[in-house]
């Protein structure tokens, strides 16, 4: 089944620590996303990757890095500069990052809950 | 910037009922995504509006986007408690950008 990929599904960070959230997507897509959702916040877009080796920043970037080396990957790090990272992650890929509506359909992982110990 | 409001916030309505659901923008969109969740879970994509006017169905569920393109709803016919989420309205703000902006969600409880 194609689909997106996010693991693990609970994941638990130390003080000063850095975590990788993992994004697997084998629907070919060129896009992807990483959002951050809090409790009355909506989707915060942390960064976003149109193409193999570039990525832009969202909205609330800091404290966040990013790769994409490969299509299919786009992983997420939550550094220790990132004080506040308890929230549900999100990560999502669309056909094409144009502007076409029917090509920026966002699919979503099934996300990763950060929380600190 | 813009912003998608989203009313009510919340929602509990007995089986059977009818029920909406509105996504308010302060300019127009030049695309409209509707979008379930389940607690704790991924948004699972349901519906697509692009042209002013336009309505679509899904089951029992029909959005529809009004012909300023500026406010769209989700009309559930007959409400189910495999309707119970969160539903959220996602936007295509137009101009050279591909980046998707976010209600903050509709929370929908449906009583048997």
């Amino acid at each position: 089944d194609g689909g997106i990929t996010q693991s693990p599904k609970y994941l638990f960070r130390k003080e000063g620590q850095n975590v990788t959230l993992s994004c697997e997507q084998n629907l070919n897509h060129d896009a992807m996303y990483w959002y951050r959702q809090d409790p009355g916040q909506g989707l915060r877009l942390i960064y976003y990757s149109q193409i193999v080796n570039d990525f832009q920043k969202g909205d609330i970037a800091e404290g966040y890095s990013v790769s994409r080396e490969k299509k299919e990957s786009f992983p997420l790090t939550v550094t220790s500069a990132q004080k506040n990272p308890t929230a549900f992650y999100l990560c999502a890929s669309s056909i094409w990052g144009g502007t076409g509506v029917a090509k920026n359909i966002q699919y979503f992982g099934a996300g990763t809950r950060l929380s600190v110990l | 910037s813009q912003e998608l409001e989203q009313s009510p916030q919340s929602l509990i309505v007995q089986e059977g009922k009818n029920l909406t659901i509105n996504c308010t923008s302060s300019k127009t969109l030049y695309g409209l995504y509707w979008y379930k969740q389940k607690y704790g879970e991924g948004l699972i994509f349901l519906m697509m509006l692009q042209k002013g006017g336009e309505e679509k169905s899904h089951e029992k569920i029909t959005a529809k986007l009004d012909e300023k393109k500026q406010q769209s709803s989700l009309h559930i016919t007959a409400s189910q408690p495999s309707h119970a989420g969160i539903y959220l309205c996602g936007a295509l703000p137009g101009g050279a950008t591909n980046k998707l902006i976010f209600g903050t969600g509709t929370l929908l409880a449906v009583q048997p």
